[in-house]
């Protein structure tokens, strides 16, 4: 089955700078490829998404990069808000399979 | 609209002892997914539905939890009986597949259960 690695596990940036988050999956055939932030005792909720035949997607502060040959993706957080602080997780699926979840990063935004 | 739905939000029993938790999903929602998610790990998907059959349950522990969803809308999800390592938060999620290929997910607030 899929398996998903996610790193750091923890980050910290000053408030202004730039997170980066990297995952790695497993399957080749994963075509889907979801962040989810779940801020202390919430849900996760979805942040941003990209399918396997798209290299880059941008959300205001927030961008997705995908390179299917190395099998790992990034998200990438600029202009770093206190708000911003939370965990993120990253996910992978194949279709209409199940999402197969990170082990989570906690960013924390120093003011 | 009215996001996922899950009662109850907290829930404190002993070992041993049944409890069952109660999802209900975005309308108009055909697939439903059962989360165990255990303190500082990620999501781990025990139960997926799609209306009210089963497409995924290779990681739901048979012998002490069962899932359904009957009517294709609501589902339940128990667990009998109990054990010290099931304390995590349940999480449901539903979606829609309305955008083709993409599996977006809806997640509900989940019941955090402790077994003492």
């Amino acid at each position: 089955g899929e398996n998903v690695e996610q790193h750091p596990s923890t980050l910290s940036v000053q408030e202004g700078d730039s997170a980066v988050i990297k995952c790695t999956y497993s399957d080749s055939a994963s075509n889907y490829f979801p962040w989810y932030k779940q801020e202390l005792g919430k849900r996760p909720q979805l942040i941003i998404d990209i399918r396997s035949n798209v290299g880059e997607k941008k959300d205001q502060r927030i961008a997705v990069t995908l390179n299917k040959t190395a099998k790992h993706f990034s998200l990438h957080i600029t202009e770093t808000q206190p708000e911003d602080s939370a965990v993120y997780f990253c996910a992978a699926s194949f279709g209409n399979e199940k999402l197969t979840f990170g082990t989570g990063t906690r960013l924390t935004i120093i003011p | 609209e009215a996001g996922v739905a899950q009662s109850p939000r907290y829930k404190i029993i002993e070992k041993r002892q049944s409890v069952a938790f109660w999802c209900n999903p975005i309308s108009g929602h055909a697939t439903l997914y059962w989360y165990q998610q255990i303190l500082g790990q990620g999501p781990k998907l025990l139960i997926q539905f799609q209306n009210n059959g089963v497409v995924d349950d290779s990681q739901l522990p048979k012998d002490r939890f069962s899932a359904e969803r009957l009517k294709g809308v609501d589902s339940t999800l128990k667990i009998q009986p109990a054990k010290l390592e099931d304390s995590a938060v349940y999480l449901c999620a539903s979606s829609s597949r309305l955008r083709a290929g993409y599996n977006e997910q809806f997640f509900g607030p989940g019941t955090r259960l402790t077994v003492l």
